[in-house]
């Protein structure tokens, strides 16, 4: 089957400027997750969706961070402006449930100057 | 709250020894999985392991086994018969009705 797909794999940008990410999960995962990872440190899980419902977007920066998935299968996420503190590896990872195993993208490293 | 503990940072196994990576946890729901992930230098994070935690057999995968102490709230992953593929930063997970918590990792360098 084919795996989880994310582009862009690289993208530099200069802050206050916005930059958004795509992601096209496992066919028929229902699960899609939406991760930040800076370097060093284990993956912060910015928004969780179930078919194109949030289950979970607690620690998703609001002001300036969104996403949506459309017709519960491709997602974007977008940042509007970017900080610095936003340089980190974007992953996106779909699962067939809640406590199923994950199936993670390569990742987007997002580098903000 | 839910969290994850990896108090490990780095280590370093020769080939073929074995190595004991560590997780703790804390969670208040009843039904929960863990995990333990691999992410190699530059590779795509995969699934090593799984347990569920109304299981009382831990889990195996080759040469990859799990010891799981529910009271303890322990979730440690040995990998037996090391090889230098196995170098790579491990991550130890938690699973509840809606959180999916990952810990800091540990990043194990498997030396020729």
């Amino acid at each position: 089957e084919a795996g989880v797909a994310q582009s862009p794999r690289y993208k530099i940008i200069e802050k206050r400027q916005s930059v958004a990410f795509w992601c096209n999960p496992i066919s028929g995962h229902a699960t899609l997750y939406w991760y930040q990872q800076i370097l060093g440190q284990g993956p912060k899980l910015l928004i969780q969706f179930q078919n194109n419902g949030v289950v979970d977007d607690s620690q998703l920066p609001k002001d300036r961070f969104s996403a949506e998935r459309l017709k519960g299968v491709d997602s974007t996420l977008k940042i509007q402006p970017a900080k610095l503190e936003d340089s980190a590896v974007y992953l996106c990872a779909s699962s067939s449930g809640q406590n199923q195993p994950q199936h993670f993208g390569d990742g987007t490293r997002l580098s903000i100057l | 709250a839910q969290t994850v503990t990896q108090s490990q940072p780095e280590m370093s196994v020769q080939e073929a020894e074995t190595v004991t990576l560590s997780c703790t946890y804390d969670t208040s729901e009843s039904n929960y999985y863990l995990f333990w992930y691999k992410q190699p230098p530059s590779r795509q994070m995969i699934l090593v392991i799984r347990q569920e935690a109304y299981k009382q057999q831990n889990a195996t995968e080759n040469r990859f086994s799990v010891n799981f102490q529910k009271a303890a709230k322990s979730f440690s992953l040995k990998i037996s018969d090391s090889q230098l593929g196995d170098t790579a930063m491990y991550f130890c997970a938690s699973s509840g009705t809606y959180k999916y918590i990952f810990g800091t990792g540990t990043r194990l360098k498997v030396l020729a």
